[in-house]
């Protein structure tokens, strides 16, 4: 099965709210990472927070990173009609690196 | 852009045919990845490679094989290809969780087998 799985699977917001997605995993990780999918193009990286960290920041982006309950959550600040994607998070236990299932975000304008 | 190419693009081909996907990079990082996208079920890890003629199988590896001969290329081979193996399947690159590095992402090889 695979190690990262998103919830929820699908996410409608309007625009200017907050997108909150939770990411749970299964074992020891190096690092865990959240990546971007438009429809029908490759992954984009958005952020990485490593197995000692425990929240990290870039632009709107937070994430946290709880290791004892082995979970994670992406948090879209302000989110805009552009955030419309696919978010999957990665958990990387080198050499493996393993996504889950994604979540679907769709923001209203 | 990272220097991901993945070939071909888009391929159509028969039951039970073999089929070659190839990945290649120019950044000579250390891992490289093969993944398939299937709708509902995110993507799912074929085969990995860490490091040139050293691979493992990924979750789902059944019926897929993989060669790396040199850093810059990743074969993933479909020994006789089946309808249950259409799919987009992505390539990646990394140099790993240790140096707590990104992975990069090919643009995708969408298969169809009729």
């Amino acid at each position: 099965s695979q190690q990262g799985e998103e919830d929820p699977q699908a996410l409608s917001i309007q625009e200017g709210e907050n997108a909150t997605m939770n990411c749970s995993y299964k074992t020891s990780i190096n690092n865990l990472q959240w990546y971007r999918q438009n429809s029908g193009r490759g992954l984009v990286h958005l952020i990485l927070i490593r197995s000692n960290e425990r929240e990290k920041h870039s632009g709107r982006l937070r994430v946290t990173l709880d290791t004892s309950k082995k979970s994670s959550s992406l948090l879209i600040t302000a989110s805009r009609a552009a955030d419309t994607a696919s978010y999957f998070c990665a958990t990387d236990a080198t050499p493996k690196l393993v996504f889950g299932a994604g979540t679907i975000l769709r923001v209203k304008s | 852009d990272a220097g991901i190419t993945q070939s071909p693009r888009h391929k159509v081909t028969e039951t039970g045919t073999p089929v070659t996907l190839r990945c290649h990079q120019t950044e000579n990082h250390r891992y490289m990845y093969w993944y398939r996208q299937d709708p509902g079920h995110g993507l799912r890890l074929i085969h990995y490679s860490y490091g040139v003629k050293d691979t493992d199988k990924g979750e789902v590896s059944d019926g897929y094989s993989v060669s790396r001969s040199k850093t810059e290329d990743f074969l993933l081979t479909l020994e006789s290809a089946t309808s249950s193996q259409t799919s987009v399947y992505f390539c990646a690159i990394s140099d790993g969780g240790l140096m707590n590095t990104e992975a990069f992402f090919g643009q995708g090889t969408r298969l169809t087998v009729v």
